[in-house]
């Protein structure tokens, strides 16, 4: 079962680049890294998901390095509506396409700054 | 239009009830999961069900039940609330993998309050 270790809290301005980064150091083989963004009294919404190198989609990147026994979502020109906490998920996918073993992180509080 | 929602919102109830919390989807999806979030924010899950089959049962007390009637539903159950039930339930649900990706989509939560 693969344990996530992330930073509590970051905070940033307005504009500038933000780079959250997740330990899984027992990450097993068929486990992926997914990256969920929660607002206050919200549930947590999918940002990003990736199994090695680089992932890019139009809200973030996500860097695997090949070990991948960590894991980096950097956020671009981040703004005030940034501020939220940020889990990292490692799940293990079975074969037959079930997820099973969903571990969260403790989260990062990331508090963008004006 | 709500893609997971769940019922009811807010929950206050005395130690010792029994209580239940419905969750619905209208996504299509295959998949449903139960999750924990306690005061310090640590999101845990405690069920998942595919296809109303039983397929993650962390360690959860008996006292929690999961139900699943059919793909689009998942309720969950508590017999006998203790104070440290108290915490924001989250439902969520995902389709079968297909190729290499998935994302949950999360209900809104329902905050139970024992006392």
């Amino acid at each position: 079962l693969a344990k996530t270790t992330q930073p509590i809290s970051m905070d940033s301005y307005e504009g500038q680049e933000v780079n959250i980064t997740c330990s899984h150091n027992n990450i097993a083989t068929n486990d992926y890294i997914t990256w969920y963004q929660q607002f206050p009294s919200q549930g947590p919404r999918f940002i990003i998901q990736g199994y090695k190198t680089k992932v890019t989609n139009e809200v973030a990147s996500l860097f695997i390095p090949a070990d991948r026994k960590s894991s980096t979502l950097s956020l671009p020109r981040v703004s005030l509506s940034d501020t939220a906490v940020y889990y990292c998920l490692v799940g293990d996918i079975e074969r037959g396409g079930s997820a099973r073993q969903l571990t969260f992180g403790s989260g990062t509080q990331l508090t963008v700054l004006p | 239009d709500t893609a997971v929602s769940q019922t009811p919102k807010y929950l206050v109830t005395q130690m010792g009830n029994d209580k239940s919390i419905k969750c619905e989807q209208n996504l299509g999806h295959d998949t449903m999961y139960w999750y924990k979030q306690d005061s310090k924010k640590f999101l845990k899950i405690m069920f998942s069900y595919n296809n109303k089959e039983l397929i993650i049962n962390e360690t959860v007390p008996n006292r929690f039940s999961p139900k699943s009637p059919d793909k689009a539903h998942l309720n969950l159950h508590i017999n006998s609330l203790e104070l440290g039930d108290s915490a924001v339930y989250f439902c969520a649900s995902s389709q079968r993998l297909q190729g290499l990706f998935y994302e949950q989509y999360f209900g809104p939560g329902t905050r139970l309050t024992v006392t």
